[in-house]
């Protein structure tokens, strides 16, 4: 069975920071891969996607995610995070055949 | 165009009792799903829909039921609420197979005591 880790649950930074939240998966074949959003008091959203070609995907607001096959990597990045940014992220890989399965979570508080 | 939405927002329930979570999109998409999330284990697959009128387990089905009698909506039911089954339950859909993006609805808050 596939299988998602997010290596943080918790981050804290100030504005300004670079943002980096890491995610590893199980499965070794094809596999589509996700990062969904929640915002405090609101429902998830998608904030970017891989499902073939350049694996540097750019998404909404600034956020980038590198996929990165040999180490089974789809690794968030955001060179200088913002208030707003504050939010909860998951990684959310999709192997060939099976449904969506969610990491964790990692929880962002950006300090004003 | 609303999406998705859920009913209720949030619910309070004493143990044993049945309560059905409801669910509409208006998106036309075939499929939908239905997730639990819970602090630190993010969301959970409970049942999905590939379209309507088949459903299909998903990573935690159990003292849960679903039906999908028409494309817009994915009513989940608990028959016999219990208070592990606390928690907030977001309904999602997406268009053909689950590889493509899943929009999510606003969530319904349970607390089954």
């Amino acid at each position: 069975a596939q299988s998602v880790s997010q290596h943080n649950h918790h981050v804290i930074l100030s504005e300004a920071a670079s943002l980096e939240l890491g995610c590893n998966y199980s499965y070794g074949g094809t596999v589509n891969l996700f990062w969904y959003v929640q915002y405090p008091g609101q429902h998830l959203q998608l904030l970017l996607k891989y499902f073939s070609g350049d694996p540097l995907v750019k998404g909404i607001k600034g956020f980038e995610a590198e996929f990165i096959k040999s180490k089974f990597s789809f690794n968030l990045r955001k060179p200088s995070v913002q208030w707003s940014d504050t939010a909860e992220y998951f990684c959310a890989p999709k192997a060939a055949g099976n449904k969506l399965t969610f990491g964790g979570g990692t929880r962002v508080l950006v300090k004003p | 165009i609303a999406g998705i939405t859920q009913a209720p927002t949030s619910q309070i329930l004493a143990a044993g009792r049945r309560m059905t979570l409801r669910c509409t999109q208006d998106m036309r998409h075939n499929a939908m799903y239905w997730y639990r999330q819970d602090l630190g284990l993010g969301l959970r697959l409970i049942h999905y829909s590939n379209t309507a009128g088949t459903t299909g387990k998903g990573e935690v089905p159990d003292g849960y039921s679903v039906s999908r009698a028409n494309t817009d909506d994915f009513p989940l039911t608990l028959a016999s609420a219990v208070p592990s089954q606390t928690s907030v339950y977001f309904c999602a859909s997406s268009e053909g197979t689950p590889g493509n993006e899943q929009f999510f609805g606003p969530g319904t808050r349970l607390t089954v005591l």
